[in-house]
């Protein structure tokens, strides 16, 4: 299995152009989230989603929008990129949803930085 | 505001010894989890203890809940050099309607070979 897999690696953006962040998992889980992590922080959650065609808000959904149309595959939309959203963007995904958020699986992360 | 926070901030041991990092957190929770990072990596995860759990092993790893205090503590015994990395506990805060961990914003751990 590959994981979870996230595209690009490393993405430089003007302020206002959108982009797509690609986020994948292998692993049938119907759980999958967006966290973004500025430097010596914590991470912060942007979206989640509880199943295929099941989306909702995290702590910081301003400027970004998510779908998700099949099991695997959860991409994360800048609508028009801002300084402010520089950051290194992280996609997790977990089995279920019980009652209990179980074990996340981390992709390796997107650095994108916004001039 | 962070459900969690651990302290310290930052910590500094040598080889061998042991780290003891800990995390507080605010509402009732279903769960908590620990994570590590690797500078500019993603996320690995160590542990998850569940609220009706007191204490949990794995290897060398030592996770301890109170919920009478809302508290956690991560111990690892006997450092290595590899162990350098930041430490974050995660919460799944029961009954909020979002369904989502909440991070802290971590204890950066550095073992001095």
């Amino acid at each position: 299995n590959a994981g979870v897999t996230q595209t690009p690696k490393f993405q430089v953006l003007k302020t206002g152009q959108s982009m797509t962040l690609q986020c994948a998992q292998d692993m049938n889980h119907e759980y999958m989230s967006w966290y973004r992590q500025d430097p010596g922080m914590g991470l912060r959650l942007i979206h989640y989603s509880v199943g295929a065609g099941i989306t909702d808000q995290g702590e910081v959904p301003n400027g970004y929008n998510v779908s998700r149309s099949t099991t695997e595959d959860f991409p994360l939309r800048l609508l028009s990129a801002a300084p402010s959203q520089t950051s290194v963007y992280f996609c997790a995904s977990s089995y279920g949803t019980g009652p209990q958020l179980e074990t996340q699986y981390f992709g390796p992360g997107t650095r994108l930085l916004v001039l | 505001s962070q459900q969690g926070e651990e302290d310290p901030q930052a910590l500094s041991i040598q080889e061998g010894e042991n780290a003891t990092m800990n995390c507080s957190y605010k509402t009732s929770i279903n769960n908590l989890q620990w994570y590590r990072q690797n500078s500019g990596r993603g996320l690995v995860h160590l542990i998850l203890i569940r609220s009706n759990e007191r204490e949990k092993h794995s290897g060398r790893l030592r996770v301890t809940l109170d919920t009478s205090k809302k508290s956690s503590s991560l111990l690892i015994t006997a450092s290595r050099a590899a162990d350098t990395a930041s430490y974050f506990c995660a919460t799944d805060a029961y009954n909020t309607g979002r369904r989502a961990l909440t991070f802290g914003s971590g204890t950066r751990l550095q073992v001095q070979p």
